[in-house]
């Protein structure tokens, strides 16, 4: 079945450190995206990317990284510069840029030890 | 700006009926709206392109008033696989529907009971 793998669903992180949350793709979708969930409040967009080696900052990219070296991969790494990294992090990805619905990963709950 | 959600949250008993508004200050070009069972992936309902639209899917449709800048999704005759928070997702006009460029609003917690 296609879909969107993120790993791990839970992850800690101590301080000081960087930590990469996995997200694959098996749709052949071309856009991806990073989203953060906290309590109470919307989605927000970390980071984006069209195409292949091309991505975009979104609304609160501070803190945060990514690559997009293959299709079907869109990593995002929590770097140490990002203070309040504890949320729930969910991948998408989409077939175009513009009208398309979201497919979205299982995501992963990020906490701070 | 975010879209404003409500009710926050509705609990309902299984056959009864529901309504999600989502609401704007801004003009809208298109409404998404998803599902989320908790610590699962939010799923995609629907789509509203057009101002006046209404879309259905199952016993889940929803209408866009362009002008009053909002959406409502009603649920008719809730079934308990019906639980879950629903969120609302807008595009602005100046994007061109742009679906990098949603705001998503804060969620409907809604609960069905036996």
């Amino acid at each position: 079945d296609g879909g969107i793998t993120q790993s791990p669903k839970y992850l800690f992180r101590k301080e000081g450190q960087n930590v990469t949350l996995s997200c694959e793709q098996n749709l052949n979708h071309d856009a991806m995206y990073w989203y953060r969930q906290d309590p109470g409040q919307g989605l927000r967009l970390i980071y984006y990317s069209q195409i292949v080696n091309d991505f975009q900052k979104g609304d609160i990219a501070e803190g945060y990284s990514v690559s997009r070296e293959k299709k079907e991969s869109f990593p995002l790494t929590v770097t140490s510069a990002q203070k309040n990294p504890t949320a729930f992090y969910l991948c998408a990805s989409s077939i175009g840029e513009y009208e398309e619905k979201l497919f979205f990963g299982s995501g992963t709950q990020l906490s701070v030890l | 700006q975010q879209p404003v959600q409500s009710p926050q949250a509705v609990i309902l008993r299984e056959g009864e009926d529901a309504v999600i508004n989502c609401s704007s200050s801004k003009a809208l070009y298109s409404v998404h709206w998803y599902r989320q069972k908790h610590g699962e992936a939010p799923v995609f309902l629907m789509i509203l392109l057009k101002g006046g639209e209404q879309k259905g899917h199952e016993k889940i449709s929803a209408s866009f008033n362009e002008k009053k800048q909002q959406s409502s999704l009603y649920l008719t005759a809730s079934q308990l696989s019906y639980s879950g928070t629903y969120f609302c997702g807008t595009a602005d006009p100046v994007y061109g529907g742009a679906t990098n460029k949603l705001i998503f609003g804060t969620g409907t917690l809604l609960a069905v009971q036996p």
